[in-house]
């Protein structure tokens, strides 16, 4: 069974500090990893799409890469703006359907 | 570049009544997909539709069910409501054939009494 795991469930920066969210993953086939960001009570909003081990994509202050079994969701010196839940989503070989994580929310405080 | 949208945006039912909701995917997109989101949780895959069928379908009754029309939009139509089916319920969109990325809409909340 296809399956995603998040951690941690919430992270607390300071402005400018660092960190990195993980995305566990398991599933037959993997056809894509989708990072989404998502403000409280509104639809998930694209960030990237990862389809190989060893790809990266950057955007402004993140950066997402990918392994076998993991992917990751570097934030370099964030700033308030980027307070939001960040799900992570997987595609595998058997469907059209998305997997989701519980997603890890954001808290970066100036 | 009209991005999904869904209406409407808020929903009070009560136990027992029924619900439809809409979308209207992406310019240039052919594919729909509904999820559902509880409070705290990622999105579950309720159903997909592609060319007016039902593509593939997730974990949910014969209460959810779904349409799509030939100009691509969808409806989602829920029977017999639950107090457990108050959720943010999502609509995205692809393009069939292309890249898999899926583009959200806004949602619609919905809350049963």
């Amino acid at each position: 069974e296809d399956q995603v795991t998040q951690s941690p469930e919430a992270l607390r920066l300071q402005e400018g500090e660092s960190s990195s969210l993980n995305c566990s993953y398991t599933v037959s086939g993997l056809r894509g990893l989708f990072w989404y960001r998502q403000d409280p009570g509104k639809g998930p909003e694209f960030l990237f799409t990862l389809y190989s081990a060893g790809e990266e994509k950057e955007k402004e202050r993140l950066k997402a890469t990918l392994t076998k079994k993991e992917s990751f969701l570097h934030i370099t010196a964030p700033k308030p703006e980027d307070s939001a839940t960040y799900l992570c989503a997987v595609l595998g070989q058997a469907g059209t359907a998305l997997i989701f994580g519980k997603g890890t929310t954001l808290s970066v405080s100036s | 570049d009209a991005g999904v949208t869904q209406s409407p945006t808020h929903l009070i039912k009560t136990r027992g009544q029924q619900v439809t909701l809409r979308c209207s995917p992406k310019s240039g997109h052919d594919t729909v997909s509904w999820y559902q989101q509880a409070l705290g949780q990622g999105p579950q895959f309720i159903f997909q539709y592609y060319e007016e069928e039902e593509r593939q379908r997730g974990n949910f009754p014969d209460r959810f069910s779904g349409h799509q029309f030939p100009n691509y939009s969808s409806e989602l139509n829920v029977n017999a409501l639950l107090l457990g089916d108050s959720a943010l319920y999502l609509c995205a969109s692809r393009l069939a054939g292309g890249d898999n990325e899926q583009f959200f809409g806004p949602g619609t909340r919905l809350t049963v009494l």
